[in-house]
């Protein structure tokens, strides 16, 4: 069975700090997707990652999938109130399209 | 500005009642998918359909969970019996394939929130 661990599950820090999460599994994905999601709503996409090794940017919001694709790490640099929600990693299940979600980390984005 | 809808956003009911849920996916976008989620569980899959055809319902409990796509502006998610574990956050997403790389954008609605008493 595909699981994607995510660290750490919460994260409270002041505005304008940076911060590094986490989306680990022991299994190779062919992408990996990072949403978020704020009280209320549903999941945004806010990037998918499809080659080993491949970073991306999105304003200040840094996303690199591991080598070996099983892994994919968020960076924020100098976090807002805005950012504040939940953040979760999601990837299709070997051959298929049965997306799986990771177990989310919290941020809260202290002004 | 295409957004995924979903209705009732809020349902209350008791247990044993039938419960529907209904998800208009964006114009266009030929895959949608069902998702629930729980503080416990997380987002969990239940199914999801492309072209309107179910493509796996793995994720549902098969003898009370129903979903069905009547047509490319309609899904809908049914529970009958609804029981009190059934109380969770409901999601509707719609899905744009990315051809090259063989995977999906997924779009989701703003949910529906389930309480069974």
């Amino acid at each position: 069975t595909q699981l994607l661990e995510q660290s750490p599950q919460f994260l409270s820090i002041q505005e304008g700090e940076n911060l590094t999460v986490y989306c680990n599994s022991s299994s190779v994905f062919s992408s990996l997707q990072w949403y978020r999601q704020e009280p209320g709503e549903g999941p945004v996409l806010l990037v998918t990652v499809v080659t080993g090794g491949e970073v991306k940017k999105l304003k200040r919001l840094t996303f690199q999938f591991g080598d070996a694709r099983k892994d994919s790490s968020l960076h924020i640099t100098a976090a807002q109130p805005g950012d504040t929600g939940l953040y979760l990693c999601a990837g299709p299940t070997s051959g298929t399209y049965k997306y799986i979600f990771g177990t989310g980390t919290r941020l809260k984005v202290l002004a | 500005d295409a957004r995924v809808t979903q209705t009732p956003r809020h349902k209350v009911t008791e247990m044993g009642q039938e419960v529907t849920m209904r998800c208009q996916p964006i114009l266009g976008h030929n895959t949608v998918f069902w998702y629930r989620q729980t503080m416990m569980q997380g987002l969990e899959l239940l199914a999801y359909f492309r072209n309107r055809a179910p493509l796996d319902d793995s994720g549902m409990p098969k003898d009370r969970f129903s979903a069905e796509m009547p047509d490319a502006t309609l899904a809908t998610l049914k529970i009958q019996p609804s029981e009190p574990r059934d109380s969770a956050v409901y999601f509707c997403a719609s899905g744009l394939v990315l051809r090259t790389v063989r995977t999906y954008e997924q779009y989701f609605g703003p949910g529906t929130r389930l309480t069974v008493t």
